[in-house]
């Protein structure tokens, strides 16, 4: 079975201090994982995705499948980037691919 | 832009009463899915469509049932609804399925009363 933990409901930082989300998962197979975010008042949206390798601002996220981790990373908080985030797991449904979430981190970024 | 669209935003409805959610995908977009998220709680997949037919089911009832238009647009039926029910109803539209990234609506609040 899949699943996806996010152990942390609320992390809280000051700005400028880097950032670091959890995010574990279960799969048996070969894993795609995708973070997910949503700003207050918008809709859930796409940060990044392992495959891409790819900074979105400023974020990235390695896949550790030793340790079957898919962290979210910042070095330094900005205001904007308070939101809830969602880390992903895509899997198969007979011939569905479906999107496994964990239950989300709110991070909120002081002054 | 004319992203994935939802309606209605909010709906309130009494146990035991049916419900129809509606959801427009991005143009070009041919897949559509459903999750539901509980407060709380990430999105659960419910459905997935794909050129009008159904490609899976989450784990829910059979009271849960959708279906997709030639014009790709979907909705999501629910009977016989219960307190359980409530909740926020997430369409997300892909280009192809896939693995692609879902382009998520806004959602529809539904509570049941």
């Amino acid at each position: 079975a899949q699943r996806v933990t996010q152990p942390e409901k609320l992390l809280s930082v000051f700005k400028g201090a880097p950032v670091e989300l959890k995010c574990n998962y279960s799969y048996s197979g070969s894993p795609e994982l995708f973070w997910y975010v949503q700003y207050s008042r918008q809709r859930l949206q796409l940060l990044l995705r392992h495959i891409s390798r790819e900074s979105i601002k400023g974020f990235t996220a390695d896949l550790n499948k030793g340790e079957t981790s898919f962290h979210l990373k910042k070095p330094f908080a900005q205001e904007e980037d308070s939101a809830m985030y969602y880390c992903a797991l895509s899997g198969r449904i007979g011939t569905a691919s479906k999107l496994t979430f964990g239950t989300g981190t709110r991070l909120q970024v002081t002054l | 832009d004319a992203g994935v669209t939802q309606s209605p935003t909010h709906l309130i409805k009494t146990r035991g009463q049916h419900v129809t959610l509606r959801c427009s995908p991005i143009s070009g977009h041919k897949s559509v899915s459903w999750y539901q998220q509980v407060l709380g709680q990430g999105p659960q997949f419910i459905f997935q469509y794909y050129e009008k037919e159904e490609r899976g089911r989450g784990n829910f009832p059979d009271r849960f049932s959708a279906r997709q238009f030639p014009n790709y647009s979907s909705e999501l039926n629910v009977n016989a609804l219960l307190l359980g029910d409530s909740a926020l109803y997430l369409c997300a539209s892909t280009l192809l399925g896939g693995n692609s990234p879902l382009h998520f609506g806004n959602g529809t609040r539904l509570t049941v009363t």
